[in-house]
């Protein structure tokens, strides 16, 4: 059963325009997500993070979105760039254990046309 | 500082072989974790470690064995190759198992098992 999900795998938008990447989760556990950018044959990269307790994330041209009730995130992307492209993971971390782990989500491809 | 190193980035192997996926990061982080990504899917824990000598289960860890002698090595060990293995295997590490769980991806090591 899929605690993270993105039901989108793939997403092409013209540049200059708006991304927008979702993500939902079912596990009330989670406390905070966070969004990772992956090109390919390299590891994941950090990009953003939200805490629980807060419903926005700002940082440059990225924006988290978090809906608690509907368990829902976004993740937004303006202007989006060329460089932008490539495959987006939403994760979700909770305690379990004797460390915090991340949940991810399948990933969701983004192709940005010039 | 190079980050999070995996070794090799690439191996076929033979059903019932066994190897070793190093791994070894120099940013003094405690906490280190493996993950498999296989196509189509979010990157699934396999174990983690939070310090030297301590290691424990993630969400799939069968077939897998994993030590932590040092702060900076983590390799984790495959004992008897099964197709299912096949897969891109990810070592991270993290500085904090606080709120932001933030952690550093090495590139990975993309496994077959034949």
């Amino acid at each position: 059963d899929q605690q993270v999900k993105q039901n989108s795998p793939s997403l092409s938008v013209q540049e200059g325009r708006i991304s927008i990447l979702n993500c939902d989760y079912t596990n009330s556990m989670f406390d905070y997500f966070l969004w990772y950018k992956k090109y390919p044959a390299e590891g994941p990269t950090f990009l953003i993070s939200i805490s629980s307790i807060k419903d926005k994330n700002e940082d440059g041209r990225f924006t988290v979105f978090l809906n608690k009730s509907a368990k829902h995130l976004s993740l937004h992307i303006v202007p989006s760039q060329p460089g932008d492209s490539a495959v987006y993971f939403c994760a979700a971390s909770e305690l379990r254990g004797s460390a915090r782990q991340l949940t991810f989500g399948s990933g969701t491809q983004l192709t940005v046309l010039p | 500082n190079a980050g999070v190193t995996q070794t090799p980035k690439f191996r076929i192997l033979k059903i019932g072989q066994s190897m070793t996926l190093q791994c070894t990061q120099d940013m003094n982080h405690n906490y280190m974790y493996w993950y498999r990504q296989d196509p189509g899917m979010g990157l699934k824990l396999i174990y983690y470690s939070v310090g030297a000598g301590i290691t424990d289960k993630g969400e799939v860890p069968n077939g897998y064995n994993v030590s932590r002698s040092t702060t900076e090595d983590f390799p984790l060990r495959l004992e008897l190759a099964a197709p299912s293995q096949t897969s891109v295997y990810f070592c991270a590490s993290s500085p904090l198992a606080g709120v932001y769980n933030e952690q550093f991806f090495g590139p990975g090591t993309r496994l077959t098992v034949l």
